[in-house]
């Protein structure tokens, strides 16, 4: 069963516009959640998280919007770069189980100049 | 370097051959993850090392997978009797403790491919 879903494969947004990444979870158990970033032939670099208790955490361009009633996050990239092109993983985590991260399938965002 | 290393870069095997995977973590860092990505998927969790003890290994898929990390900081993850399912790319992570909700720095994965 896919505990993390992200449902859309791919997403285009020019350059300067806001892109939204969503992320669906179906365990209410979750405490934890991040957004990891991964460039071709790379692995993933840690981009930014929220705690299960808050609804908002902002980090320059990026916030992350936790709705846990709707078990639904999502990712907002304001405003778009070129270089933010990549495919976004959300995971998950509970508190007691180590770095066992459950990740969704991916988001492969393209923005064009 | 200072990032995650992890050896060869590309492996292509037989199917039924043995292969052994290299992750170097960051030096001083305690945990160490082992995640399997298959095509267009995420990554999967395998197994989980808090320096030399293996914590969790939950996730790896059959008595084929076996990983270790002696002395607590280089690890191998060893394939054996390799199938065709079990072609994707091999993610090592690390972390400098031990806490869950550390962020993971990932090496760049071993893309395994079983012919």
């Amino acid at each position: 069963d896919q505990q993390v879903k992200q449902n859309s494969p791919s997403l285009s947004v020019q350059e300067g516009r806001i892109s939204i990444l969503n992320c669906d979870y179906t365990n209410s158990m979750f405490d934890y959640f991040l957004w990891y970033k991964k460039y071709p032939a790379e692995g993933p670099t840690f981009l930014i998280s929220i705690s299960s208790i808050k609804d908002k955490n902002e980090d320059g361009r990026f916030t992350v919007f936790l709705n846990k009633s709707a078990k639904h996050l999502s990712l907002h990239i304001v405003p778009s770069q070129p270089g933010d092109s990549a495919v976004y993983f959300c995971a998950a985590i509970k508190y007691n189980q180590g770095g066992k991260l459950i990740f969704g399938q991916g988001t492969e965002l393209s923005v064009k100049p | 370097g200072a990032g995650v290393s992890q050896s060869p870069r590309y492996k292509v095997a037989k199917r039924g051959q043995d292969v052994a995977l290299r992750c170097d973590p960051i030096s001083g860092h305690v945990s160490l993850f082992w995640y399997q990505q298959a095509l267009g998927q995420g990554p999967e969790f395998l197994t989980y090392f808090q320096n030399e003890a293996q914590l969790d290994k939950s996730g790896l898929p059959s008595d084929r997978f076996f990983a270790e990390r002696p002395e607590g900081s280089v690890s191998t993850l060893k394939i054996q009797r390799t199938q065709q399912e079990d072609s994707a790319v091999y993610l090592c992570a690390s972390s400098p403790r031990g806490s869950s909700m550390e962020k993971l720095f990932f090496g760049s994965g071993t893309q395994l491919s079983v012919l």
